[in-house]
């Protein structure tokens, strides 16, 4: 078993809708990433976060530290939102690991 | 501001030939350095990271090996390149081991 894992694996949604992509983890954190990689491969970190919620634009990230759960959100969504997202824990001050992703397709 | 800069965007090399792709890093001194491998269906995986020039820890014993010759500019190498090596590798860097990573647009290997 994976010690991040990311829910659903692919996701295809209708422009607008409102949009969840979970993350659980088995190990204790420090922070947790979310990140985007564009369809070219480039990669953008969205969000970092250790508690709490977090929310830039149309895009929400919310942990859960007792349960070990991460969700990211995006509201009224668009198809130039269709990309991976990455979710990543970080143990104490050491490196990141990653989950495999989840691939989003938003249609006009 | 901090920019990132990854070449070749792209690589198709035979089997057994040298590897060298490049990374720097503009606007940042003293940044933390990474490479990250994503082979097809896996999620990123961590192959080296420097805190310094001349610094460099490896994750993952394999083919490829890293050098950092200045303090910007981080060299993922491979003498001989094996079928395994494809993949699309990605410098990163931070400003402390615990802070927001920064990546580069990446780099598509193909092994033939």
């Amino acid at each position: 078993k994976n010690e991040v894992e990311q829910s659903p694996q692919n996701l295809t949604a209708q422009e607008g809708e409102f949009i969840t992509i979970n993350c659980s983890y088995s190990v204790g954190i420090s922070a947790l990433h979310w990140l985007q990689q564009h369809p070219g491969g480039g990669i953008v970190s969205l969000f970092m976060l250790s508690s709490g919620k977090k929310k830039h634009g149309r895009l929400i990230a919310t942990i859960n530290i007792q349960e070990k759960h991460s969700s990211l959100h995006i509201t009224a969504s668009h198809p130039r939102d269709s990309a991976v997202y990455i979710c990543a824990a970080r143990r104490g001050q050491g490196n990141l690991i990653f989950g495999k992703g989840t691939k989003l397709s938003v249609k006009p | 501001s901090q920019t990132i800069h990854q070449w070749p965007a792209t690589l198709v090399q035979p089997v057994g030939s040298p590897l060298s792709l490049e990374c720097t890093v503009e606007g940042t001194s003293n940044p933390n350095l990474y490479w990250y491998r994503q082979a097809a269906g896996r999620g990123l995986q961590l192959l080296f990271y420097s805190v310094g020039i001349g610094q460099i820890s490896s994750e993952v014993p394999q083919n490829l090996s890293a050098s950092r010759p200045q303090d910007r500019q981080f060299i993922l190498s491979s003498k001989k390149l094996l079928l395994s090596d494809s993949g699309f590798y990605l410098c990163a860097w931070s400003r402390f081991s615990a802070k927001e990573l920064f990546f580069g647009e990446g780099s598509r290997l193909t092994v033939l």
